[in-house]
């Protein structure tokens, strides 16, 4: 069963609380990936895992960091989270090459307060 | 860098008329895959169509889109929308050479009676 889970689905954080989002995938599929989507801008790129341990910035990853210590699993973590981190984030993997989709999760829907 | 542009925000359209969705990308590499992914509300966005031939249509689920390298296009259509089409579709591109999916903004369909 191929499938990407998210946890949680929902999270209120305040201003200045650590955020732990985690996300899991049964394909054993090297690269995962978390975006955020945000109205009007889309799903923008976080952070890429190639695989454990080894990660790469992706174009707004400034106020994140991730953390791969197994292949199928990939946290987002959020220190002294930010109002303006409020949005939904989603995890992804692909397998092999740039002809691949990409397998989504249901995502988590974050607010700071 | 690569990217990619969805100029309509939203779409509105009347059930049985067609449906055309904008996408243009600008990348250097000239074997990148374009994609169209859809995502329905509280579900996981999932793929609907994928090429990097040139002048190829490739058609799924009643939807269809041709990639025109020459003007860096791969527009979405169908020919007779439906109720259930009513959704949010991302345009999105993989260059060759990369382990990224890059997304446009979105474009939202909503299909009324």
């Amino acid at each position: 069963d191929m499938k990407v889970t998210q946890m949680p689905r929902y999270l209120i954080k305040r201003m200045g609380e650590n955020v732990l989002l985690e996300c899991g995938q049964d394909m054993s599929h090297e690269t995962m990936y978390w975006y955020r989507q945000d109205p009007g801008l889309g799903l923008q790129l976080i952070y890429i895992s190639y695989d454990v341990d080894s990660n790469s910035e992706g174009d707004i990853p400034k106020g994140y960091r991730v953390s791969r210590k197994k292949r199928e699993h990939f946290s987002l973590i959020l220190d002294s989270a930010k109002t303006n981190q409020t949005s939904v984030y989603f995890c992804a993997s692909r397998r092999g090459t740039n002809a691949e989709t990409l397998y989504f999760g249901s995502g988590t829907r974050l607010t700071v307060l | 860098g690569d990217s990619v542009t969805q100029t309509e925000g939203l779409v509105t359209l009347t059930e049985g008329l067609p449906v055309m969705l904008n996408c243009t990308y600008q990348t250097i590499y000239s074997n990148a895959f374009l994609f169209w992914y859809v995502h329905y509300l509280n579900e996981s966005p999932w793929l609907l169509l994928r090429s990097s031939t040139d002048n190829k249509r490739t058609e799924h689920q009643g939807f269809h889109a041709t990639l025109h390298k020459s003007s860096s296009s791969f527009h979405l259509q169908k020919s007779s929308a439906q109720l259930s089409d009513s959704a949010l579709y991302y345009c999105a591109l993989s260059p060759n050479s990369g382990t990224y999916q890059r997304f446009g903004t979105g474009t939202k369909l909503q299909v009324v009676p």
